[in-house]
């Protein structure tokens, strides 16, 4: 399978645990991007990758969050201190290095915060 | 930063009729009008696409069209199928330094056989 991987697909953690997902793009892909989904909502951007440079974040990011692309392939999403309203479905795409075009996305890795 | 609303945010149609989906943005600047399909515990799939140089865009029974002037697109989906049943989204980006798509609210499709 050469799409989108993301792990785990589900975690289930108590308010205050730390939790780290991974996401492993299309291996030729330069940019990489992760988005937050919540019920009956459309994805919301959270920040992206080009390479190994974090280029953008999201002004509604908590400082709780922090996301690293360290060799420009895999990137990992860790969340401290998780809270309640951090339940959610976390989606990563990636692309080709080009004009903005298609996202590839995963299938999501779904947090359920108790 | 870019506000994309969405209509109608659920629609029902009976199979074989049309659908369609209209989608507003807020920045003049953004260039790349795509259209995603997403099912129950899937990722968001593309299904087209249109760029701000073309006003129409046809791939079999799905269609986009874009009015860059009053800012909104549309999809049309024709001589729909069971498999059309899904939530759809609209994701304008693009433009000088805005490399992300923002999403709107979604629009639920329900095909009636």
């Amino acid at each position: 399978d050469t799409g989108v991987s993301q792990n785990p697909r589900h975690k289930i953690t108590k308010r205050g645990q730390n939790v780290t997902f991974r996401c492993d793009p299309i291996s030729e892909h330069n940019r990489l991007y992760w988005y937050r989904q919540t019920l009956g909502q459309g994805p919301e951007f959270l920040t992206y990758f080009q390479n190994e440079a974090q280029l953008e974040k999201s002004r509604l990011l908590s400082d709780r969050f922090s996301a690293e692309r360290p060799k420009g392939s895999f990137s990992t999403l860790e969340i401290q201190r998780t809270e309640q309203g951090d339940s959610a479905m976390y989606l990563c795409a990636s692309s080709l290095n080009r004009n903005t075009g298609e996202l590839f996305f995963g299938e999501g890795s779904r947090l359920t915060v108790l | 930063g870019e506000n994309v609303e969405q209509h109608p945010s659920t629609l029902s149609v009976q199979e074989g009729d049309s659908a369609v989906i209209k989608c507003t943005y807020s920045d003049s600047a953004s260039n790349y009008f795509p259209w995603y399909k997403q099912e129950l515990g899937k990722g968001p799939q593309l299904i087209i696409d249109i760029r701000s140089n073309v006003g129409e865009k046809k791939d079999q029974r799905i269609a986009v069209t874009l009015n860059k002037t009053a800012k909104h697109f549309s999809l049309h989906i024709t001589e729909t199928q069971p498999e059309d049943s899904a939530v759809y989204f609209c994701a304008p980006g693009g433009g000088f330094g805005n490399e992300k798509l923002t999403f709107g609210t979604g629009t639920r499709l329900t095909i009636i056989p």
